[in-house]
């Protein structure tokens, strides 16, 4: 079973860039039938959806964080990349990498990762 | 943005118990909502795609139904293992969207 690893900066500054990186333990990033989402869930609250970056590396981001986030992958290193500009104490949350099934008929999140704990303070 | 609405937002039961979780689309989204299962400090696990279709090594006694707006998740016997949130998402459109969770608590 293919395992996802996120690691980066546990402590942010405000307005500087949050970075996370999910490291993949298979190939899974060379196969065109996955694309690769993060969710965040601030504390105490629900799972926000990102964003996610097709094998084409077309990318669909959340409205609410469109102007501030990017996600690329590089599928030789196998590893998929956030980075989220301009940080308010707002975008404290944990981080999941997680990958997607993301076909016509059939689009959901088959894996995730055990999260990334990221919060933004001075 | 499609909304969805889980009820309730929490709920306790016995062990044994039948449970259903609904959660309800502010538009239609035919058969695409998921299912997911969380326990605190663990990683979010998928429990059901396309409203009824069961992930691998998920128990059978988890099932999922409905389909245009409303949809239901149902654990036919509760057991301690299920003490978890749980979260609907749908992908229909972007942006995905998830409810906003049901904690689930044992009696």
């Amino acid at each position: 079973q293919v395992q996802l690893q996120e690691s980066g900066s546990g402590l942010v500054k405000p307005s500087q860039t949050l970075v996370l990186t999910c490291s993949v333990s298979d190939a899974s990033t060379t196969y065109s039938n996955y694309s690769w989402t993060w969710v965040r869930q601030p504390p105490g609250k629900g799972l926000e959806w990102i964003g996610y970056v097709y094998y084409s590396g077309s990318a669909y981001f959340n409205p609410s964080l469109q102007s501030r986030v990017s996600i690329s992958v590089d599928r030789t290193a196998r590893q998929v990349s956030l980075m989220l500009s301009s940080v308010t104490a707002a975008d404290t949350a944990v981080y999941y990498c997680a990958r997607s099934i993301n076909r016509v008929t059939t689009r959901y999140i088959d894996v995730w990762g055990k999260g990334a704990t990221v919060t933004i303070s001075s | 943005d499609i909304q969805l609405t889980q009820s309730p937002s929490s709920l306790s039961a016995s062990v044994g118990d039948r449970v259903t979780i609904t959660c309800r689309a502010s538009q239609s989204i035919h058969t695409y909502v998921n299912w997911y299962q969380h326990k605190s400090g663990k990683a979010p696990k998928t429990l059901l795609y396309g409203a009824s279709k069961l992930e691998g090594g998920v128990p059978s006694r988890i099932t999922g139904s409905g389909s245009g707006t409303e949809f239901t998740l149902t654990i036919t016997s509760l057991q301690p293992e299920d003490i978890a949130t749980y979260y609907c998402q749908q992908s229909y459109s972007n942006p995905w969207t998830f409810g906003q969770g049901t904690k689930v608590e044992i009696k």
